[in-house]
């Protein structure tokens, strides 16, 4: 079974800065079948990158994400306010279908 | 554009079966998977599992055993069952709908999917 390691467990940063979050693989993980979800307190998680690298519909493009086999990383160009949340890392299983999650790694305003 | 929404109770004793359900409006059930999802107080997101409009349906390997997901067509909602609840199934409980994306390499087409439109969220506590 494949487990997504998130990195940091919190980060810390202030509007207009750049945040690099990670999330690594256990085992190598085809690019296509990696996604990122943001969520806000009280929230539902929100789609923001599929494939990888494909970004949601509606999603601003200072959201970012890259990588391939066991690492991968979502980029925040320029923090805005509204984007310190807890975003966690997903990788889809093909055989048997199935989904696994990352622990989650808290931006938080610094 | 497609909203989801779950309802059940907000309360459930142990030992007893947990049930909620996922109302689909906006669009049709048919043609794509439907997930359940639940993120205990403070912790992160676990898939539980998933049913297609057609009815096959896919685990967590770690609640197969408790767990039915089933789906009524005719009323554009699927709904989730877990059986034989403790204190550790207390969570916010989410449905979602799996979106299908497809790439192609040097060795053919492969399907992926994602989760790209989420109810806001059930609570269920499991308490006497």
């Amino acid at each position: 079974e494949i487990v997504l390691t998130q990195s940091p467990g919190t980060l810390s940063l202030s509007p207009g800065e750049r945040a690099t979050l990670s999330c690594r693989a256990s085992q190598s993980v085809s690019s296509s079948y990696l996604a990122w979800y943001q969520q806000k307190p009280g929230q539902a998680p929100r789609l923001l990158i599929y494939g990888a690298s494909s970004r949601a519909t509606g999603i601003p493009d200072r959201f970012s994400g890259s990588g391939s086999g066991t690492d991968f990383t979502l980029t925040i160009s320029r923090l805005e306010p509204e984007d310190f949340a807890v975003y966690y890392c997903q990788q889809y299983g093909s055989s048997p279908r199935k989904y696994t999650f990352g622990q989650g790694t808290k931006l938080e305003i610094k | 554009q497609v909203q989801l929404q779950e309802s059940g109770p907000g309360l459930v004793k142990p030992s007893e079966t947990l049930s909620l359900t996922c109302t689909v409006s906006g669009g049709s059930i048919s043609s794509y998977y439907w997930s359940w999802i639940r993120q205990p107080p403070g912790k992160g997101l676990e898939w539980i599992g998933y049913i297609y409009y057609s009815g096959s349906t896919n685990y967590n390997p770690s609640l197969k055993s408790r767990v039915t997901i089933s789906v009524d067509t005719s009323k554009n909602q699927f709904s989730l069952k877990l059986s034989s609840v403790t204190a550790a199934d207390t969570a916010v409980y989410y449905c979602a709908r799996e979106k299908l994306g497809v790439y192609y390499d040097s060795s053919g087409y492969y399907y992926y999917y994602y989760m790209d439109v989420w109810g806001k969220g059930t609570t269920v506590t499991v308490s006497s």
